[in-house]
C-alpha cells in the first residue's frame, strides 16, 4: 500500500493543460525530493522531474514540477498524444529505517 | 551511456526463491555517486521499490520484503543481483534494475536514472 496517494486518472484535450497531484507526508514529501516517472504503455519507467523540479537532459519543457508543504504537482501543458502514458511521483520516506516510496500512479489519457 | 539489463528464470516454483542479476555497462557499478536499485510492477499494478545497495555492499530494503530479500553486487562483473525467497504467486511482477543517485541537503534527495527494460518472472508451479 502506497503512502504517496494520486489520482487514479486524468484526461483532457489536447493543446491543454494538466495538472496531476500527488500527496504525502512529513516523513516523505514534506522533508525530501519529489520524482516523477512516466511510464509509457509496455515500457520501463523514464524519469521525468528530479529534486521537486528540475528536469532530466532531453525531457521536454512541457513536463514541470513542483511542491509546497507535503504535497507535489506535475502539470503536463501543450498535451500531446504521446503523453498518453502512467504518471508516478516518488520519494524517500524516513520512516521505517528509510525506504523509496513510489505514489499510486495515475493514467493521463489525451482524449 | 549508461545501460542496464536484467536476467534470470521466467518462471519460478512457489515457495522457491527468485535470483535476478543486473549487468551495467557503460559505466561502473563502483562509483561513489550512486547506489543501485531494484523495483518491480505486477502485472496492472504500480511501482514497489524492493532494495538498493552500494559498491561496498551497504544496502537498504523495502521493511515489506526485507525478511526475504538479498541484494548484493559484484564489481569484478559490474553486476548486482537479486534473491528474493520464498515466494508466491504475489511476487509475479516485471522486475526493473535501476541507478540510483542519491545526496542530502536538507532532506535525502535520490532519483532512479536510468531504468533497465525489465524482466518478467511468474510464480507458478
Amino acid at each position: 500500500q502506497s503512502v504517496l496517494t494520486q489520482p487514479p486518472s486524468v484526461s483532457e484535450a489536447p493543446r491543454q493543460r494538466v495538472t496531476i497531484s500527488c500527496s504525502g507526508s512529513s516523513s516523505n514529501i514534506g522533508n525530501n525530493a519529489v520524482n516523477w516517472y512516466q511510464q509509457l504503455p509496455g515500457k520501463a519507467p523514464k524519469l521525468l522531474i528530479y529534486y521537486d523540479d528540475l528536469l532530466p537532459s532531453g525531457v521536454s519543457d512541457r513536463f514541470s514540477g513542483s511542491k509546497s508543504g507535503t504535497s507535489a504537482s506535475l502539470a503536463i501543458s501543450g498535451l500531446q498524444s504521446e503523453d498518453e502514458a502512467d504518471y508516478y511521483c516518488a520519494a524517500w520516506d524516513d520512516s521505517l529505517n528509510g525506504s523509496y516510496v513510489f505514489g499510486t500512479g495515475t493514467k493521463v489519457t489525451v482524449l | 551511456q549508461l545501460q542496464l539489463q536484467e536476467s534470470g528464470p521466467g518462471l519460478v516454483k512457489p515457495s522457491e526463491t527468485l535470483s535476478l542479476t543486473c549487468t551495467v555497462s557503460g559505466g561502473s557499478i563502483s562509483s561513489s555517486s550512486y547506489y543501485w536499485g531494484w523495483i518491480r510492477q505486477p502485472p496492472g499494478k504500480g511501482l514497489e521499490w524492493i532494495g538498493s545497495i552500494y559498491y561496498s555492499g551497504s544496502t537498504y530494503y523495502n521493511p515489506s520484503l526485507k525478511s526475504r530479500v538479498t541484494i548484493s553486487v559484484d564489481t569484478s562483473k559490474n553486476q548486482f543481483s537479486l534473491k528474493l525467497s520464498s515466494v508466491t504467486a504475489a511476487d509475479t511482477a516485471v522486475y526493473y534494475c535501476a541507478r540510483l543517485s542519491i545526496t542530502m541537503v536538507r532532506g535525502v534527495i535520490c532519483w532512479f536514472d536510468p531504468w533497465g527494460q525489465g524482466t518478467l518472472v511468474t510464480v507458478s508451479s
